[in-house]
């Protein structure tokens, strides 16, 4: 069973950093492609990354591209989200989410979200 | 990249009622969509894939139809629990996209 924990989130000023992890509490983690989705206070879903099971190929939103890096440790089973020089509109709930469907791309499972707060 | 036009953006519904929701791609994405549904404060939930594929648990008044660059949710004889936020989500090629939701609101 997939089970995602998200963690890192917090207050932090414009152009700053912060890493986001989510770390999943299954046996199944090496074998998942992971991915990145946010959500801004009252907005919509935005789709920010994915990252292949063994980490050999990484895919971003074309506006996501540059600022956010993701990356996994499978030894950990963690997936990371690198968000370099934050902006106020990158204020949102991050999720981490993944389906067990090989090759899918929708996402049966989701962690709780983490808050990322930036203001000055 | 491939945008998804949700419509409509919301909509008051009574209990019993029957809601459609609809997502247009911009361009052809075969039966490669997905729909979720999300209350406040919690994280989305997957409704149905491939278009119209209702995920294990999830109630028979839910059912997708469409494919191409249409595609349609339907929800039959609302219930209480059913009123939260609806999105579509094309899933044929990065970058994923989702369309901008559908709050169902009670009327």
């Amino acid at each position: 069973e997939v089970q995602l924990v998200e963690s890192g989130g917090g207050s932090v000023q414009p152009g700053g950093s912060l890493r986001l992890s989510c770390e999943d509490s299954g046996f199944t983690f090496s074998s998942l492609a992971m991915n990145w989705v946010r959500q801004a206070p009252g907005k919509g879903l935005e789709w920010i990354s994915q990252i292949s099971a063994s980490g050999g190929s990484t895919f971003y939103a074309d506006s996501m591209r540059g600022r956010f890096i993701i990356s996994r440790e499978n030894s950990k089973n963690t997936v990371y989200l690198t968000i370099n020089n934050l902006k106020v509109e990158d204020t949102a709930v991050y999720y981490c989410a993944t389906t067990v469907v090989v090759t899918a791309n929708f996402f049966d499972y989701w962690g709780q979200g983490t808050l990322v707060t930036v203001s000055s | 990249d491939i945008q998804m036009t949700q419509s409509p953006s919301s909509v008051s519904a009574s209990v019993g009622d029957t809601v459609s929701i609809t997502c247009r791609a911009s361009q052809g994405i075969s039966t490669w969509l997905a729909w979720y549904q999300q209350k406040p404060g919690k994280a989305p939930k997957l409704l149905i894939s491939a278009a119209s594929s209702l995920q294990s648990g999830v109630p028979s008044r839910f059912s997708g139809s469409g494919s191409g660059t249409d595609f349609t949710l339907i929800i039959t004889n609302l219930q209480p629990e059913d009123f939260a936020s609806y999105f579509c989500q094309q899933i044929n090629s990065f970058p994923l996209t989702f369309g901008g939701g559908t709050k169902v609101q009670i009327k």
